[in-house]
């Protein structure tokens, strides 16, 4: 019954380093995304994926790349983090039939950069 | 873009009553979606509303997608200290994948006991 999950949980980065985050899905999802989430921010889009092998940018994309080579993963991966990147990530799926709006989200990952 | 207007931002309540909250836009949306955060977890569909007018229930929630198709509310009657949380509205337009879903900002929901 595992559902979305992501790992790290936790993280903690210096500025410049680079790191990536895993999201697994065991519901075969075709739609994935990656969120990010701000104190009075709400929750923003950085990219999301349609399907295998394909990714594309959301509101908030810069600073973040994304790889979908397998159905039931989708990457997010920081090159040279920024203190800005500091924030709580999560990732999504949906079945990508009519009923879109309804995501099933992860746990979250915490990130800071120092 | 397009944005929510969620509101209230946060509320103080006491165990046992009830709560209200809503989400306005100036956009028009064919789905309105109501979704809660506990701490430290991801966000847990509540309900989703596809027809104006409609009005669901899940237990002690209920929430209604508005007749002008610009606003929903979410109603929690007699609280429980586990509605504690993030409550977030989430609009969608005809036609749009859960790309374009536009969330609202969150009220967070605070009982005293």
């Amino acid at each position: 019954n595992a559902g979305v999950t992501q790992t790290p949980k936790f993280r903690v980065l210096k500025t410049g380093q680079s790191m990536t985050l895993l999201c697994a899905q065991d519901m075969n999802h075709e739609y994935m995304y990656w969120y990010r989430q701000d104190p009075g921010m709400g929750l923003r889009l950085i990219h999301y994926s349609v399907g295998e092998g394909t990714t594309a940018k959301g509101e908030v994309p810069d600073g973040y790349n994304v790889s979908r080579l397998k159905k039931q993963n989708f990457l997010l991966g920081l090159e040279s983090a920024a203190p800005s990147q500091t924030s709580v990530y999560f990732c999504a799926s949906s079945s990508g039939t009519d009923r879109t709006g309804e995501l099933f989200f992860g746990e979250g990952s915490r990130l800071t950069v120092l | 873009g397009q944005q929510l207007n969620q509101s209230p931002q946060s509320m103080f309540i006491q165990e046992g009553e009830d709560v209200s909250m809503n989400c306005t836009s100036s956009s028009i949306f064919n789905t309105w979606l109501w979704y809660k955060q506990d701490p430290g977890e991801g966000p847990v569909l509540l309900i989703a509303l596809y027809k104006a007018g409609e009005l669901t229930s899940n237990g002690r929630l209920t929430a209604q997608f508005g007749i002008t198709r610009k606003d929903s509310f979410l109603n929690i009657s007699a609280s429980i200290p586990s509605d504690v949380g993030i409550y977030f509205c989430a609009g969608l337009s005809l036609g749009q994948g859960a790309q374009k879903l536009v969330f609202g900002q969150g009220t967070r929901l605070t009982i005293n006991p």
